[in-house]
């Protein structure tokens, strides 16, 4: 069965904290990963990722997969409360399914 | 449009009652998604269209839902017979090419069967 598995679950950090996030997947007929991040209303996009080891990066937000360990960890240095969210991550199949994870809770204290 | 809405955004129903939400995926997509998100979870597909073509309908949780798409533009999500179990925000996203993944979604509708 397919899935994807986000840890940790949630995570409360101070102002300025570094953070890792972490998906790992077991899909057949894996395409790309991908990163959202979910606010009050929908899931916005972040990153894409199909080619392991390479770094994507936008701002202070970073993301890497990894696919002989089949996962991706997300990055965000000098963490704002801003940044307070649901981060999702999903894994696009051949055939255009998509899986998502129960994402991990990011609070952001000043 | 400028993004994807949806409509209702907020639905009661009685249970044994259909429901047809509505999607208005930005203009150019062609690419059409439909998601179940229950309280906590990450959205779950349902289906998706490519223009009016709907190669894939496997999320579909039983024949109590159908979805739509005539024209290749709006898109309607039925539910027929709601039971309570339905209750979950059910969003929609839409995305240029299928091939993209760069998905862009609307804010959902938040379907509750009483």
């Amino acid at each position: 069965e397919d899935k994807v598995v986000q840890s940790p679950l949630s995570l409360v950090v101070h102002e300025g904290d570094t953070v890792t996030l972490n998906c790992s997947y077991e899909v057949t007929n894996f395409r790309s990963l991908l990163w959202y991040k979910q606010e009050k209303k929908a899931p916005t996009f972040l990153f894409m990722l199909t080619s392991s080891g390479i770094e994507k990066k936008s701002g202070r937000l970073s993301s890497i997969l990894d696919k002989k360990e089949l996962s991706s960890i997300l990055n965000i240095t000098a963490t704002q409360t801003g940044d307070s969210a649901i981060y999702l991550c999903a894994v696009a199949k051949t055939g255009n399914q998509f899986y998502f994870g129960t994402g991990t809770s990011l609070t952001v204290i000043p | 449009g400028a993004g994807v809405s949806q409509s209702p955004r907020y639905k009661v129903t009685k249970r044994g009652q259909d429901v047809t939400l509505r999607c208005d995926p930005i203009s150019s997509h062609a690419t059409l998604y439909w998601y179940q998100q229950a309280l906590g979870q990450g959205p779950e597909f349902l289906t998706y269209f490519n223009y009016e073509a709907q190669p894939d309908k496997s999320g579909l949780p039983s024949d109590r839902f159908s979805a739509e798409r005539p024209e290749g533009s709006i898109s309607t999500l039925t539910i027929q017979r709601t039971e309570q179990r339905d209750s979950a925000m059910y969003r929609c996203a839409s995305s240029q090419l299928a091939v993209s993944y760069e998905q862009y979604f609307g804010p959902g509708t938040r379907l509750t069967v009483t």
